[in-house]
């Protein structure tokens, strides 16, 4: 199975802060990475596929990059709305696999 | 608008069956893949595996191979997800997602307690 290690575990971090979540894939994934921001009894929302393009009513302070087999989720200026957990999620084969999540909070 | 609407939660007694629902609406349903995926408490996602209404096909991650059974009925456009030979550690969330993983149901909790 492909592993996805996501890290950090926790990010603490201030409102205005950019903030960037990074998850290495074990094996080549190309382009076929999600990032998916859930919020405490909700369900996961997807927030970027194919590595870097923006979800349909996401804001554009979200983005998704790669570089190699680091695929990064950058929140350019943190908003108060944007505390969650975050998870990214390869599709490029089966078993489909998730990085075990970040929490973001406050600092 | 595209829908997933899961069924109630249960509450379910070890070593039984149980058997969830997720009604689509809003888009082809026999088109369209449908992922299932578990988030067991306090823990992060895991994908159980998905089917194709239009021609039932499956693919199941193999940690539940056995214990996740995946059907579809094109009549009434809803997927469904028995898991069977239940114990504490199936206590979960269970999500559907749509084939592109972009709307999601809003899951169903399986407790396993006698």
């Amino acid at each position: 199975d492909i592993q996805m290690t996501q890290s950090p575990s926790s990010l603490p971090a201030s409102l205005g802060d950019r903030v960037t979540i990074t998850c290495r894939a074990s094996q080549d994934i190309g382009n076929y990475l999600r990032w998916f921001q859930q919020k405490p009894g909700k369900s996961p929302r997807l927030m970027i596929y194919g590595a870097t393009n923006l979800a349909a009513g996401v804001p554009s302070r979200f983005s998704g990059s790669r570089s190699g087999s680091d695929y990064s989720l950058t929140i350019s200026s943190l908003e108060s709305e944007d505390m969650a957990d975050y998870y990214c999620l390869q599709s490029k084969e089966s078993p489909f696999t998730f990085g075990a999540g970040t929490k973001l909070e406050l600092k | 608008q595209v829908q997933l609407q899961q069924s109630g939660t249960e509450l379910v007694k070890p070593a039984s069956s149980v058997k969830i629902s997720c009604k689509a609406s809003g888009y082809t349903f026999t088109s369209n893949y449908m992922h299932w995926i578990r988030q067991q408490p306090g823990n992060g996602l895991e994908w159980i595996g998905w089917i194709y209404p239009g021609n039932g096909n499956t693919k199941y991650n193999q940690k539940f191979d056995g214990k996740a059974t995946l059907t579809a009925d094109k009549s009434s456009s809803t997927a469904y997800m028995q898991l069977s030979s239940l114990t504490s550690e199936d206590s979960a969330v269970y999500f559907c997602a749509t084939g592109s993983l972009d709307y999601w149901g809003q899951g169903v909790m399986v407790t396993v307690s006698s």
